[in-house]
């Protein structure tokens, strides 16, 4: 069965240590992949996707993804973060010409 | 560009009552999500619109749901009657072709008493 599992759903990093957001799907083809961040009170908004091509995907804010079909994974990075990093980040496969399947989400908490 | 436009922003209202949320896509964007976001069931999307016709309504919950799209710039999403269960936030999401990604609007929270 299609799915995708974000197995943290909280983790706390101090403000300016690294960061690593674990993604791992399952899914029989080529998957698109997304990854999604939401602060409070706000909607979904897109860091960065992987369609094709490169693995090593650029996102905004900072943030980078590595696509690694052996592992079925697209983990997220980002080296330093920030206190305005804190929200809950989703990653995401598009299963079909229209349908994403979702991640459970992670709660990024930042400590000062 | 603007983005995707959701109002009201919050609703809060009596059970049993018409509960409207709308929603304004990206201009271009020719595909139409409607999602539900509560704590315990994640993100579900509930109907799609491709062209400003419903191509897969199978999240909808039950009848007290319902979803147009009369034209290409908005959509709404109708409960009727509303109850408790329904209290959830929910988004409305808009893509331009194919693949690509989709951009959500802020959502509209409701509570339903």
């Amino acid at each position: 069965a299609q799915s995708v599992t974000q197995p943290d759903i909280h983790i706390t990093v101090s403000e300016g240590a690294s960061l690593e957001l674990r993604c791992n799907y399952s899914y029989g083809a080529t998957p698109y992949l997304f990854w999604y961040v939401q602060s409070p009170g706000q909607g979904l908004q897109l860091l960065l996707k992987y369609f094709s091509g490169d693995t090593l995907v650029q996102g905004i804010k900072g943030f980078e993804a590595e696509f690694k079909r052996s592992q079925s994974s697209f983990n997220l990075r980002k080296p330093s973060v920030h206190w305005s990093d804190a929200a809950e980040y989703f990653c995401a496969v598009g299963a079909s010409n229209y349908q994403l399947i979702w991640g459970a989400g992670t709660k990024l908490i930042i400590k000062p | 560009d603007a983005g995707v436009i959701q109002s009201p922003r919050h609703e809060v209202t009596e059970m049993g009552q018409e509960v409207t949320l709308r929603c304004k896509p990206i201009s271009g964007h020719n595909s139409l999500f409607w999602y539900r976001q509560t704590m315990m069931r994640g993100l579900e999307l509930l109907i799609y619109f491709n062209n400003n016709v419903p191509i897969d309504d199978s999240g909808m919950p039950e009848d007290r749901f319902s979803a147009k799209m009369p034209n290409a710039s908005f959509s709404t999403l109708k409960i009727q009657p509303s109850e408790p269960r329904d209290s959830a936030v929910y988004f409305c999401a808009s893509r331009a072709t194919g693949n690509q990604p989709q951009h959500f609007g802020d959502g509209t929270r409701l509570s339903i008493l």
